[in-house]
C-alpha cells in the first residue's frame, strides 16, 4: 500500500540553524500539506500546496518557513533559522483531490537546542 | 475563529462496553467533521468523516449541528481500539486549515 515517506525521522539542530524536512507524498497525489504538533499541543496547520504554489497558511507559517517541490517526488518544509519554540512533530500529508483522504507520514521529530 | 474541544485526555473502557468520545466544535459556518485515529507507532489516519455518514471499524459518528457535536461512538470496545483519537474539523470541505482537538486517549480494558 502507498505511503507517505518522511525523512529523517528524527532531527537535532542548533538554535539559528537552518533545516529542512522532507517528504515524498503518495505518487498520484496533486495536494501536499504540513502540521505540526508541539508536544502535548495539539496537531496545528502549517501550509498546503498545490500546483506549485501555496494555497493556504496558517499565522504560524511565517517568513521563516518555506516549502518547495524540487523534483517530481520530494516536498520539503525548510525553517531558515530555527527557534527553540519549532521543536515540535513535523507531519506531512498528501491527498489526491483537495476533499479526498489525506495520507499522513509518520513525522518527523525536530528538536532544537 | 474556529476551535475543537475534546474534554477527555484519557478514557479507558471495559471490553465490550460501550464507547462513546466526546468533540465539541465551535465554527460560524457549516464545518465538516473528522475523526483521526493515531495506533501505537503508527502514523495518524482517517477513521471516519461525517459526509461520508459510513460506520468504519463498529464505530460511528453523528454530527448535532444544535450541540455543536460529533461525538465518536461504537457499541461494543474491542482491544485493538485502544488509540489516540483526534477530532478534526475543516471550515471548507477539505483537508486545507484541519483544526485539530487535543486528543483522547482510549484505553480498553481486557
Amino acid at each position: 500500500e502507498p505511503e507517505v515517506t518522511q525523512t529523517p525521522s528524527h532531527q537535532v539542530t542548533q538554535m539559528g540553524q537552518e533545516v529542512i524536512l522532507r517528504c515524498v507524498p503518495i505518487s498520484n497525489h496533486l495536494y501536499f500539506y504540513w502540521y505540526r504538533q508541539i508536544l502535548g499541543q495539539k496537531v496545528e496547520f502549517l501550509v498546503s500546496f498545490y500546483n506549485n504554489e501555496i494555497s493556504e497558511k496558517s499565522e504560524i507559517f511565517d517568513d521563516q518557513f518555506s516549502v518547495e517541490r524540487p523534483d517530481g517526488s520530494n516536498f520539503t518544509l525548510k525553517i531558515r533559522s530555527t527557534k527553540l519554540e519549532d521543536s515540535a512533530m513535523y507531519f506531512c500529508a498528501s491527498s489526491e483531490q483537495i476533499n479526498t483522504e489525506a495520507f499522513f507520514g509518520q513525522g518527523t521529530r525536530l528538536t532544537v537546542v | 475563529a474556529q476551535r475543537v474541544t475534546q474534554p477527555e485526555k484519557l478514557l479507558s473502557v471495559f471490553k465490550g462496553a460501550p464507547v462513546e468520545l466526546k468533540c465539541n466544535y465551535s465554527y460560524s459556518g457549516s464545518p465538516e467533521l473528522f475523526w483521526y485515529v493515531q495506533y501505537s507507532r503508527q502514523r495518524l489516519q482517517l477513521l471516519l468523516r461525517h459526509i461520508s455518514r459510513e460506520s468504519i471499524k463498529g464505530f460511528t459518528a453523528d454530527l448535532n449541528k444544535g450541540e455543536t457535536s460529533f461525538h465518536l461512538k461504537k457499541p461494543f470496545a474491542q482491544e485493538e481500539d485502544s488509540a489516540m483519537y483526534y477530532c478534526a474539523l475543516s471550515p471548507n470541505f477539505g483537508n486545507e486549515k484541519l483544526t485539530f482537538g487535543t486528543g483522547t486517549r482510549l484505553t480498553i480494558i481486557p
